[in-house]
């Protein structure tokens, strides 16, 4: 059974803060991984898109890692802000052709 | 440009009824992906069209049914409603088969009475 494993499960920081949120997959045979943002009772928005051949990808203040030799991903996010408290999913499209996802990281940057 | 869009909103049924979801796809995608986020369970895929046929199926019991059609817009059926079925169901699009970015709507929150 494929799985995606994210650590921690919640996370509060003061504003301002650089952070790591931690993804953890067990099927070698991804596609590509992405990070999503989940506001509370919403959809969700893609952040960040790693294909299977690429390390990393930035956009702003975001940078996602991808590790697949060790079935890792981690989303750094830099100087953080309250409007980044959220719920960070990440999932990867494997060898089942559906994005699986983790359970998510609930992130509170306080003011 | 439109990005995907579900209807209705939220959705209020009792057990037993019959729910129909609707989800139309960014223009030029062909893929629509059906997600259910029930509390605690985290979100699940239920179903996948490309083309107007069935790609792929999560496991979930055969009452959940949909179709795809030529315009590419789906709709999800949730037949003989339980309680469980109480979730937010995402519908997703994109323009390749699993490569490309699955572009998320906002969403219809069905609750089951």
């Amino acid at each position: 059974k494929q799985e995606v494993t994210q650590i921690p499960a919640a996370l509060s920081v003061p504003e301002g803060e650089n952070l790591v949120l931690n993804c953890s997959f067990t099927d070698s045979a991804i596609y590509n991984l992405q990070w999503f943002r989940q506001d509370p009772g919403k959809g969700l928005t893609s952040l960040l898109l790693i294909q299977s051949s690429q390390r990393e990808q930035t956009s702003g203040r975001l940078n996602a890692s991808l590790d697949k030799s060790s079935g890792r991903s981690t989303l750094y996010i830099a100087a953080s802000q309250p409007g980044d408290s959220a719920t960070y999913l990440c999932a990867h499209i494997g060898s089942n052709y559906k994005l699986t996802f983790g359970k998510g990281t609930l992130l509170t940057v306080n003011p | 440009e439109a990005g995907v869009t579900q209807s209705p909103t939220h959705l209020i049924k009792t057990r037993g009824q019959q729910a129909t979801l609707r989800c139309s796809p960014i223009s030029g995608h062909t893929s629509v992906y059906w997600y259910q986020q029930a509390l605690g369970l985290g979100l699940q895929f239920l179903l996948w069209y490309d083309e107007g046929e069935e790609r792929n199926r999560g496991n979930f019991p055969p009452r959940f049914s949909g179709r795809q059609f030529p315009n590419y817009s789906s709709e999800l059926n949730v037949n003989a409603l339980e309680l469980e079925d109480s979730a937010l169901y995402l519908c997703a699009s994109s323009s390749r088969r699993y490569q490309e970015t699955q572009y998320f709507g906002p969403g219809t929150r069905l609750l089951v009475l």
